[in-house]
């Protein structure tokens, strides 16, 4: 069964850095993306940037609000993903979860998260 | 405000069908596939449906997508008490070269 369990959240001031792991088990994590996406309290899904798989170069997208100051990576012998949260404001308290990103080449405008992480909450304040 | 819109909240009572729109334009919906997943309370969101109309394994044919130009919606037929939940409609957006997502709907099962 496929499985992604966040960890890392937690407070953090403003201007400070956080760093969130995403351990996957169940199924061979090299093989897929991995996206992650965030959810403010009471608010709606924000989508915050991608890792391609090492087929597709390993590469990364980021959303316009966090270019610059989230970075995404992964270690795939250790099944492991990596969002270091740089910079952080107060806009940035949310869930994060981590999805599985199911790709069928390198453009991800035909890919999509299949499985979620349960996400692990940051909350950005002095 | 989020790039695709949906209505905030549906309501049904049960063994209705009820519908539930997102609406985006011609570079998110109208040139990709819309997504749905189904966010019940406390928990991670859900893919319901996936490259407009698809279900994933284990995932009842009560729930259907479909989508029409801009416009996509997610119907529910044979509503049920354990339907009661957000509803997340997703796609990808070719300027902003990114996953866009609504704002969601809270489906309560009256």
């Amino acid at each position: 069964e496929v499985h992604l369990v966040e960890s890392g959240g937690g407070l953090a001031q403003p201007g400070r850095s956080l760093r969130l792991s995403c351990t996957g088990s169940g199924f061979t994590l090299g093989d897929y993306g991995l996206s992650w996406v965030r959810q403010a309290p009471g608010k709606g899904l924000e989508w915050v940037g991608l890792i391609r798989s090492e087929a597709y170069g390993g590469t990364t997208e980021y959303a316009a609000s966090v270019e610059g100051r989230f970075t995404i990576s992964r270690d795939d012998s250790k099944s492991i993903a990596y969002l270091q949260l740089n910079s952080l404001k107060t806009e940035d308290t949310a869930v994060y979860y981590c999805t599985r990103f199911v790709m069928f080449s390198w453009s991800p405008d035909t890919a999509y998260s299949d499985y979620w992480g349960q996400g692990t909450l940051v909350t950005v304040s002095s | 405000q989020s790039v695709l819109t949906q209505p905030p909240s549906a309501s049904g009572t049960p063994g209705q069908r009820v519908t539930i729109s997102c609406s985006g334009s011609f570079s998110n919906i109208g040139s990709n596939y819309v997504y749905w997943y189904q966010q019940l309370p406390g928990t991670a969101p859900k893919l319901l449906t996936y490259r407009n109309t698809e279900r994933p394994s284990g995932v009842p044919d009560r729930f259907s997508g479909s989508k029409s130009g801009t416009s996509a919606s997610l119907a529910i037929s044979g509503l049920r008490s354990e339907d009661e939940a957000d509803y997340h409609c997703a796609a990808w957006d070719d300027n902003l070269s990114g996953w866009v997502f609504g704002g969601g709907t809270k489906l309560t099962v009256l």
